[in-house]
């Protein structure tokens, strides 16, 4: 099973970009990695999906390097509202969905 | 445009009691999920069906029993309810094996 390890907490100022990184030691060769964003009494929500190298959505970038042992979620200029729990995920493509592992998450605090 | 419907969003329950909680979607999706949240603990997949017609366990799914009754829902009982079970429940439905998830709004169930 891919289990990854990601930062309990980190803490920000309104405007600054922020780096979250998670370790996967054990991903698959077709392991897929996702970031969901989950705010207070909500459902996580789909933040974005890659594979290798770079990925580019209109939140967020996703940073995979070559041995794809980690990853790192990058978001732009954060604001107040970016205030949530951080949640990698390692996908098993192809495989038994069972073998999909949520970590604990990373809050992360954006103060003003 | 609903996605995932969960009900109750509320319960409160006496140890021993059994009850259901209920779970729809709308997007045709083939897979649904079963996840529990406790505090410092992240999620943890309590049963999954890939398919309409198939259920497995996942990590935790001891007191608990599911139902895919067709391929819009998917209900998750407790047949004699105890105050472990006290949590936020969620369920999901995908059909993206990579890990792309669309999330309900949660169940808060506390057992007395």
């Amino acid at each position: 099973l891919a289990k990854t390890t990601q930062p309990i907490s980190m803490d920000s100022y309104e405007g600054q970009e922020v780096n979250i990184t998670c370790s996967h030691n054990n991903i698959a060769t077709n392991d897929y990695i996702t970031w969901y964003q989950q705010f207070p009494s909500q459902g996580p929500r789909f933040i974005i999906q890659g594979y290798k190298t770079k990925v580019t959505n209109e939140v967020a970038s996703l940073f995979i390097p070559a041995d794809r042992k980690s990853s790192t979620l990058s978001l732009p200029r954060v604001s107040l509202s970016d205030t949530a729990v951080y949640y990698c995920l390692v996908g098993l493509y192809g495989g038994s969905q069972g073998n999909l592992i949520f970590g604990k998450g990373t809050k992360l605090s954006v103060k003003p | 445009n609903a996605g995932v419907t969960q009900t109750p969003k509320f319960q409160v329950l006496k140890t021993g009691q059994s009850m259901t909680l209920q779970c729809a979607q709308d997007m045709n999706h083939n897979s649904m999920y079963w996840y529990r949240q406790d505090p410092g603990m992240g999620l943890r997949l309590i049963y999954y069906s890939a398919s309409e017609g198939t259920t497995d366990k996942g990590e935790v799914p001891n007191g608990y029993n599911v139902s895919r009754l067709n391929k819009r829902e998917f209900s998750l009982r407790l047949e004699s309810a105890a105050p472990s079970q006290t949590s936020v429940y969620f369920c999901a439905s995908s059909d993206d094996p990579r890990g792309g998830y669309t999330f309900g709004s949660g169940t808060r169930l506390t057992v007395v």
